[in-house]
Order: structure tokens, then sequence, then C-alpha cells
């Protein structure tokens, strides 16, 4: 069974930093690329990074691009966002979410998600 | 950035009922189109992938369909189970875009 299990969200001050991680099992991490995916409280869905299966292409959405940094330990089947210079504007529940394909993006399985709250 | 625009915002209907929920691209996306059931309280969970296709273990009561700009998810007899709220999402360029989300309530 596809389970991805994700960790460290928590309250955190503006301009204050977090790192999530993300536990995969019952697949073979390696071989797929991944995701971030956020949702605000009461609001819809926005991606915010992409990670290959290698770990050598990464995307980030406009947002948060220079304050966030996506990795990831194939031998240790763990995805990790290392957020940085937080916001208010960055609370959300942060999902780590596969994609099986090749040839375009699908988020097929999600984590139970994380919740992160930047407030003074 | 391709924005991702679903009508209606919401609904209500009775089990049993048929529904159709729509989602319009500001460009073409081909087929790119994703749709999403998100429970309260709970992960989205994949429906519909490259516009028609079922994911496995979804029943076969929701369908997806269109090309281009305007994309279609349709239930064919609505179950308790699937209220919920929906999402649209395209796969065609980065940044990938989320509609804003249906939601499906009881009548």
């Amino acid at each position: 069974e596809v389970q991805l299990v994700e960790s460290g969200g928590g309250l955190v001050q503006p301009g204050g930093s977090l790192r999530l991680s993300c536990a995969a099992s019952g697949f073979t991490f390696s071989s797929y690329e991944m995701n971030w995916v956020r949702q605000a409280p009461g609001k819809g869905l926005e991606w915010v990074s992409y990670i290959s299966s290698s770990g050598s292409t990464i995307h980030y959405a406009d947002s948060v691009k220079g304050r966030f940094t996506i990795s990831r330990d194939n031998a240790k089947n763990s995805l990790y966002l290392r957020m940085n210079s937080l916001r208010a504007e960055d609370t959300a529940v942060y999902y780590c979410a596969r994609d099986p394909s090749t040839f375009t993006t699908i988020f097929d399985s999600w984590g139970q998600g994380s919740l992160v709250t930047v407030s003074s | 950035d391709i924005q991702m625009t679903q009508s209606p915002s919401s609904l209500s209907a009775y089990v049993g009922d048929r529904v159709i929920i729509t989602c319009r691209a500001s460009q073409s996306i081909s087929n790119y189109l994703n749709w999403y059931q998100q429970k309260p309280g709970k992960a989205p969970k994949l429906l519909i992938y490259v516009a028609s296709n079922s994911q496995s273990g979804v029943p076969s009561r929701f369908s997806g369909g269109g090309s281009g700009t305007d994309f279609t998810l349709t239930i064919s007899s609505l179950q308790p189970e699937d209220f919920a709220t929906y999402y649209c999402q395209q796969s065609y360029s980065i940044p990938w875009t989320f509609g804003q989300g249906t939601k499906v309530e009881i009548e």
C-alpha cells in the first residue's frame, strides 16, 4: 500500500524557517516524481514545488521561489521542503503528492498533510 | 499562468441526481486535465486523469470529458459518499494550477 506521511509542521513566527518531511513507503520512491501542494485554511489547492525522480529537475511556484527549497533522499525514501522567510500567507496544510506519469503531471497519491501556521 | 475556472462554485443536489461540473481553462490545454475529490479534513483523491481516464478504484458513475479549454466531470447518479469538493487541475504547463473548487452539498 502506498503511504506518504508528512511531518515537521507547526507554529512559526513571520520570517522564520521550517523543514517539512514526507516519508514514503509501499512503492519504489526513487522511480517517482514528487510534489508539494498546499491548501490555506478554507481555501483551494495550490501547487508549490516539483522534483524529478533523480532530483535533477526542480520547479517552484512564483509565490515561494527563492524562499523554499525542495529536495529528496532516495536512499531514505524521503522528500523535503525547506521553507525560509515564512510569511503569514504561507499558512496552510502542506501535502506531499506522488506523480506516476512521465508525460504529464498527475497527483495520484497524497499524504495526510502537515499544518504550517505562520503567526506572531 | 493558465487560469482554471470551475462552475458552479457550489451546488445542492439529491441522491440519485446527475451532476455535471464544468472546468474552463484560460488557454488550450489539450487534454491535460485532472479531477480530484476532497472531503473535509482529508487529502484530495484523484478521480480522473488526462480528461477522461478513470483512476483505478473510482466508481464508474464518475466520468470526465472535454478537450482544449472546456471540460466536464459528470456524476451519473449522486451517492451519499459523493458529497465533497471537486477540483480540476491542468497539467499542460508549469505552474500547474487548480480550479477554485466546486462544493457538492445535499439538497
